[in-house]
């Protein structure tokens, strides 16, 4: 069974913060996703990674994908409490049609 | 444009009783999947339809869980009977097309059951 691991699994910060979720796996990727679910919602598409060592940036968030394209990041700067949520990575194994949902990690950015 | 709608946004069961829920993908979206999200947890895939076809349901308990997708468009799941283990939110989401290039899924908001 593949699995993604995502860590921290929570992270409780301060509003201006920066921080550093990671998504990783022993399987080889050809995409990867990361996604934000707020309470009572369904997840939101926030970027789609395909090479490895692809970086991508959506405004103060940085996503980068792995050189061996086994792991991700997703790095936000100068965290607000509009970005409290679960983050969740997908990744479509090579060879494969479906995406795999990570193990999520819970944020919660206090004013 | 219409997002995925998802019905009904919450139900609480006893055990052993069936539920169904009902899922209207974005239109002109070939692609629907069924996703299970137990709390705390990344959601896990139940069944995913192409067209009205069955794509993947290699992880649906099929001893109690049935879908279908009449027609190509709207969907419905259903489990007969419920176990407490199933609580859990029910997400539906839609994509235009799924094969082995990047595709982008649209979710619903999910139905959220209770088994007690």
């Amino acid at each position: 069974t593949q699995l993604l691991e995502q860590s921290p699994q929570f992270l409780s910060i301060q509003e201006g913060e920066n921080l550093t979720v990671y998504c990783n796996s022993s399987s080889v990727f050809s995409s990867l996703q990361w996604y934000r679910q707020e309470p009572g919602e369904g997840p939101v598409l926030l970027v789609t990674v395909v090479t490895g060592g692809e970086v991508k940036k959506l405004k103060r968030l940085t996503f980068q994908f792995g050189d061996a394209r086994k792991d991700s990041s997703l790095h936000i700067t100068a965290a607000q409490p509009g970005d409290t949520g679960l983050y969740l990575c997908a990744g479509k194994p090579s060879g494969t049609y479906k995406y795999i949902f990570g193990t999520g990690t819970r944020l919660k950015v206090l004013a | 444009e219409a997002g995925v709608a998802q019905s009904p946004r919450y139900k609480i069961i006893e055990k052993r009783q069936s539920v169904a829920f009902w899922c209207n993908p974005i239109s002109g979206h070939a692609t629907l999947y069924w996703y299970q999200q137990i709390l705390g947890q990344g959601p896990k895939l139940l069944i995913q339809f192409q067209n009205n076809g069955v794509v993947d349901d290699s992880q649906l308990p099929k001893d109690r869980f049935s879908a279908e997708r009449l027609k190509g468009v709207d969907s419905t799941l259903k489990i007969q009977p419920a176990k407490l283990e199933d609580s859990a939110v029910y997400l539906c989401a839609s994509s235009p097309s799924a094969g082995g290039g990047v595709t982008e899924q649209y979710f619903g908001p999910g139905t959220r059951l209770t088994v007690t």
